[in-house]
């Protein structure tokens, strides 16, 4: 299972590109990268899934070096409501994906 | 449609007591996950299931917790004589197959307080 690293925390400014990395130096060939956001008093909620390269949605992207050791999770332009604590999983057909401490992310007015 | 919902959202509970925990998937999810989220911590992955099989219990902490899941749907988690380290937050989950590959789907959790 690989394990990964990522900021206890970070703090950032509404209006501001964000950018989380997490560093997943053991990950297998056949590991997707996963990121989650959550909430206080709420569960996780999905936020974007990359293999390798970039990937782009509504709401972030992910960019994913050639040797896949690390990811940048990528928040263009922030709000106060993006304040949460984000988390970084890797895995493929594992079930038992390694939850680590997350990131959490604050954003000031 | 409707997510995946838990409950009680909330239990207080005297220690020695049993506790049961109740989850509802999404319907047509075949996996379903179990959680323990202690405060300021990350997620503790407990059990899951693949339809009503729980292939791995390793992740249960004691001989104190069990889980069962019946129709492909509804869930429990069972505390047998709860104790104090017990007190967290319990998550289920649901996606449709069991992988890392599958957006898993969070109920609200069940905030689990042991005097």
């Amino acid at each position: 299972l690989a394990k990964t690293t990522q900021p206890i925390s970070m703090d950032s400014y509404e209006g501001q590109e964000v950018n989380i990395t997490c560093s997943h130096n053991n990950i297998a060939t056949n590991d997707y990268i996963t990121w989650y956001q959550q909430f206080p008093s709420q569960g996780p909620r999905f936020i974007i899934q990359g293999y390798k390269t970039k990937v782009t949605n509504e709401v972030a992207s992910l960019f994913i070096p050639a040797d896949r050791k690390s990811s940048t999770l990528s928040l263009p332009r922030v709000s106060l409501s993006d304040t949460a604590v984000y988390y970084c999983l890797v895995g493929d057909g594992n079930y038992q994906l390694i939850w680590g401490a997350g990131t959490k992310l604050i954003i000031k007015p | 449609g409707a997510g995946v919902s838990q409950s009680p959202s909330n239990k207080v509970t005297e220690k020695g007591k049993d506790v049961e925990l109740r989850c509802d998937p999404i319907s047509g999810h075949t996996a379903l996950y179990w959680y323990r989220q202690r405060l300021g911590q990350g997620l503790e992955f407990l059990i899951y299931f693949q339809g009503n099989s729980a292939p791995d219990k390793s992740g249960l902490p004691s001989d104190r917790f069990s889980a069962e899941r019946t129709g492909e749907s509804v869930s429990t988690l069972t505390i047998q004589r709860t104790q104090q380290e017990d007190s967290a937050v319990y998550l289920c989950a649901s996606s449709l197959r069991v992988a890392g590959l599958y957006e898993q789907y969070f109920g609200p959790g069940t905030r689990l307080t042991v005097t």
